[in-house]
């Protein structure tokens, strides 16, 4: 069975520190893909990012940057100078090669304080 | 406009009526799914549908009924709400079985 593992519920940090966000996931798949979501307080989902089990390169997108270890089973979120825009629930999925089964995560709620 | 949209967002129903959920995209994504956020649970997958007229059960699928007759559509019903089915449902596509979910803004759905 899959399994992804947020174990951080809550988090506060002040405007402009880093921050990171855990995810450690379990599969029995080899092909494999995972992905991060926020949602911030009005309750959308936004899509942030999406990983293959075969690209272990590290991404970073503006002060966004994410960590993809399989040695590990994580796929750790890191926000650089944090703002306050950046407060939201952040969830961890995983999605096996079959397409059907999609895991989230029980979610990160970041609170970026002034 | 393109996208993937839900009505109604926000429905208060009795206990023991009949609600359906609509979701409709507009991007011919093969894949469609049913969460229902409910706090200290996460997301949970009720009902994912592969492409039109085939639909599958996820991890609480109990109370829902589901079909999917376009691809652009994919409807949830609940034949006899309960209480415990007050939530947020959320829809979401993806265009084939590898790629992330684009979700719908939610459906705020309250059973008295």
């Amino acid at each position: 069975a899959q399994k992804v593992t947020q174990a951080q519920t809550e988090i506060s940090v002040v405007e402009k520190e880093d921050v990171t966000l855990d995810c450690v996931y379990e599969t029995r798949d080899t092909t494999y893909y995972l992905f991060w979501y926020k949602q911030p307080p009005s309750g959308e989902l936004v899509f942030l990012i999406r990983r293959n089990s075969f690209d272990e390169q590290n991404e970073i997108s503006g002060r966004y940057s994410w960590n993809f270890q399989k040695s590990t089973s994580s796929f750790n979120f890191t926000i650089t100078a944090s703002q306050v825009v950046d407060s939201a629930v952040y969830f961890c999925a995983l999605r096996d090669n079959y397409g059907q089964n999609f895991v989230f995560g029980p979610g990160t709620r970041l609170s970026v304080l002034p | 406009d393109a996208g993937i949209t839900q009505s109604p967002r926000y429905k208060i129903t009795e206990t023991g009526r009949q609600v359906t959920l609509m979701c409709h995209q507009t991007w011919s994504h093969s894949y469609m799914f049913w969460y229902r956020q409910d706090l200290g649970h996460g997301l949970r997958l009720i009902y994912y549908s592969a492409a039109a007229d085939i639909t599958d059960k996820g991890e609480v699928p109990d109370g829902y009924v589901v079909s999917r007759s376009k691809t652009e559509n994919f409807p949830l019903t609940l034949e006899s709400a309960t209480r415990s089915q007050t939530s947020v449902y959320f829809c979401a596509s993806s265009e084939d079985g590898s790629s992330e979910q684009y979700f719908g803004p939610g459906t705020r759905l309250t059973v008295t």
